[in-house]
């Protein structure tokens, strides 16, 4: 089906693994992202890509690492893993810049 | 002062009621303005943009003051199904998707 998913819907990691989260889209956006939602600070940017090859940081890049070697995919690492990155992580796509944001169902993530 | 504000609520409104939102932006450049509905544990999904002139949707109207630098998202006739929590988003240039700001939210629930 045609779409935006993320996977997996949960995660559980130990404090210093490194975790990759995965996006996927079908619909040959440009434009992806990934934020993270937690208590009291809302959505927050933490990569997004213009187009394949084409990555930059947002507002709360340290710790993580992205990369996007295919338009469709999108993948997030967390290169070691802290408790402050417990939290739940969106991926979205659009076709262009702000306009039409679809997010994928997100990733529960608990680091313990 | 934080880019994007808006009253966390929660908003407890009977069905029928109507009931209004409103969201404030600190930069005055900012040219796109949207709200998005998130449903509880799932993905922000688009409810709708907001133009210069006012626009409405059904039982939603959103409307901007670009003077005061404010949004607002007016729901007629509340229904239980309304129950979620509304974004205000703002965008600080028309092509800038690196500005895209997503304000924390407000919680609004509807009551039988």
């Amino acid at each position: 089906d045609a779409g935006i998913t993320q996977s997996p819907r949960y995660k559980i990691t130990e404090t210093g693994r490194q975790v990759t989260l995965m996006c996927h889209q079908t619909w040959s956006h440009s434009y992806m992202f990934w934020y993270r939602q937690d208590l009291g600070h809302g959505l927050r940017l933490i990569y997004y890509s213009a187009a394949a090859d084409i990555t930059d940081k947002g507002e709360v890049p340290d710790g993580y690492v992205v990369s996007r070697s295919k338009t469709e995919n999108f993948p997030l690492t967390l290169e070691s893993a802290t408790r402050s990155q417990t939290s739940v992580y969106f991926c979205a796509s659009s076709v262009q810049g702000v306009h039409g944001y679809t997010f994928g169902s997100g990733t529960r993530l608990t680091v313990v | 002062r934080k880019e994007v504000e808006q009253d966390p609520g929660p908003f407890n409104v009977p069905e029928g009621a109507t009931v209004a939102f409103n969201c404030t932006y600190s930069n005055s450049a900012s040219q796109s303005f949207f709200w998005y509905r998130q449903d509880c544990r799932k993905e922000p999904k688009l409810l709708m943009s907001v133009y210069s002139s006012g626009n409405e949707d059904g039982r939603f109207t959103a409307q901007l003051n670009r003077a005061s630098q404010y949004i607002s998202l007016l729901i007629r006739d509340s229904k239980l199904s309304d129950s979620a929590t509304y974004l205000c988003v703002v965008n600080g240039r028309a092509t800038s998707y690196d500005k895209v700001i997503f304000g924390p939210g407000t919680s609004l629930s509807v009551i039988p």
